[in-house]
């Protein structure tokens, strides 16, 4: 089993859509929770950085961690053309830097 | 420049070369990280420097070399390169390595191809 399981897509949607994008994990010791956004041929851009459990909101983006399920989402709502990328889920313990990282979701928000 | 850059964004080299990937970040951040990223599969740690001293080698072969000349520049050194080898690699930094500020800041990558 993967320390951390993210559907690959393609997940497609129409523009003005509510995307969720998931991840889940087996490792109970995870308390640092990130999203990154990767358009095509970029590097990853840090979207959010949660601690522990609870939602976080940064405008049209909410970012959920449910660790009694070990289940973590990223909502996005209002989607635009512009948000077609792939988006990866990382995860650390506390006391390191080793960030764990999903295969990445690539999502495509159709006009 | 802003942020975390990288140069150069493409290379293509022989097996027999010799190259060097370098990284700028203009964060003030003590942290610095060498990524691998390859199709289909999460990303690979390679190196890891706090305050310009490697705290972590990932197992990785010694055909990469990093160098941390200070804080702010990173660079990593190819030879003899194997076709494999070829992919994004991705250069990353952080204020700290642990704790509250460790979230980890990207830079556009360098796409390698070894021909």
């Amino acid at each position: 089993q993967k320390e951390v399981e993210q559907d690959p897509g393609p997940l497609s949607v129409p523009e003005g859509a509510i995307v969720s994008l998931n991840c889940t994990y087996s490792n109970s010791a995870f308390q640092y929770f990130m999203w990154y956004r990767q358009y095509s041929r970029k590097g990853p851009e840090l979207l959010m950085y949660t601690y522990s459990s609870g939602n976080k909101e940064d405008g049209r983006f909410t970012a959920q961690v449910d660790k009694s399920s070990k289940y973590i989402s990223l909502f996005i709502r209002d989607s635009q053309p512009s948000d077609s990328a792939t988006y990866l889920c990382a995860m650390s313990e506390p006391g390191t830097y080793k960030y764990i990282f999903g295969t990445g979701t690539r999502l495509k928000v159709l006009a | 420049e802003t942020g975390v850059t990288q140069t150069p964004r493409h290379l293509v080299m022989g097996m027999t070369n010799k190259k060097s990937l370098k990284c700028e970040q203009h964060l003030g951040h003590n942290a610095m990280y060498w990524y691998k990223q390859s199709a289909k599969k999460p990303l690979e740690l390679m190196f890891v420097y706090s305050l310009e001293e490697r705290v972590e080698n990932n197992s990785v072969p010694s055909r990469f070399s990093p160098e941390c000349p200070n804080s702010s520049h990173l660079f990593l050194h190819l030879h003899t390169l194997q076709p494999e080898d070829s992919a994004l690699y991705l250069c990353a930094s952080s204020q700290d390595l642990t704790g509250e500020s460790h979230e980890q800041y990207f830079g556009p990558g360098t796409r390698l191809t070894v021909t």
